[in-house]
């Protein structure tokens, strides 16, 4: 069975342009959280999605990030327009329905600004 | 925000030597969940604790979880080079969901031969 996969792995832009980051969950896993880890600070969360909804979407940093979650699959996470301050390792992570189950995380996609 | 302070930030030890790494918060979780990072890699789930005073032990790693559920440690017996790599810390905060987390900021431990 397939991990949690993340496209692309690593992402070069420049300040100002728009990059896009995607995520695949594990098969039948209704739950996907996007994370963040810059340099130097602990992974923290951005939001949940529940299937297709927005759960909770609390540590999205501001408006410059969008993330959508089309038909309950694959998510992408949009920075438009990117800051320097958006460089660091954005993770993807997924768990199987409701309840007490835990998450699995993919490998990351290292995003830098410059 | 709920702080989970990770202890120590760096540890290198020799090979078949004990370590001990702790994890601490002034709040209360309901589960704590110990993951493994390397270079290039997403974190990978070790253990999840979710009771007071919970011990869980994999081969050679022995996971605890505080009586009050603010705490936990991870203990690595006679430790191999393959134990190097980042050992993170992250609470649930959610009782419906394990993967709404609060991370340490993470153990580098370093086993050299």
């Amino acid at each position: 069975e397939a991990g949690v996969t993340q496209f692309p792995s690593h992402s070069v832009i420049e300040k100002g342009q728009t990059v896009t980051l995607r995520c695949d969950p594990i098969s039948g896993h209704d739950n996907l959280y996007w994370y963040r880890r810059v340099m130097g600070k602990e992974i923290k969360f951005l939001l949940h999605f529940v299937k297709e909804s927005k759960q909770d979407e609390s540590g999205m940093p501001n408006n410059r990030f969008l993330a959508e979650r089309t038909g309950g699959t694959y998510s992408t996470l949009k920075v438009q327009p990117a800051e320097l301050e958006d460089s660091g390792v954005y993770f993807c992570a997924s768990s199987q329905g409701q309840g007490r189950t835990e998450a699995f995380f993919g490998q990351g996609t290292r995003l830098t600004v410059v | 925000t709920q702080l989970l302070e990770q202890s120590p930030q760096f540890l290198s030890i020799q090979e078949g030597e004990n370590l001990t790494v702790y994890c601490n918060s002034s709040s209360v979780f309901s589960s704590l969940q110990w993951y493994r990072q390397e270079p290039g890699e997403g974190p990978v789930l070790l253990v999840t604790v979710v009771t007071g005073g919970e011990v869980k032990k994999l081969k050679r790693l022995t996971f605890q979880f505080g009586d009050a559920r603010k705490d936990s440690s991870l203990h690595i017996t006679a430790a191999q080079t393959g134990d190097t790599g980042l050992y993170l810390c992250a609470g649930a905060r959610g009782t419906d969901s394990w993967g709404k987390l609060q991370f340490g900021a993470g153990t580098q431990v370093v086993v050299t031969p």
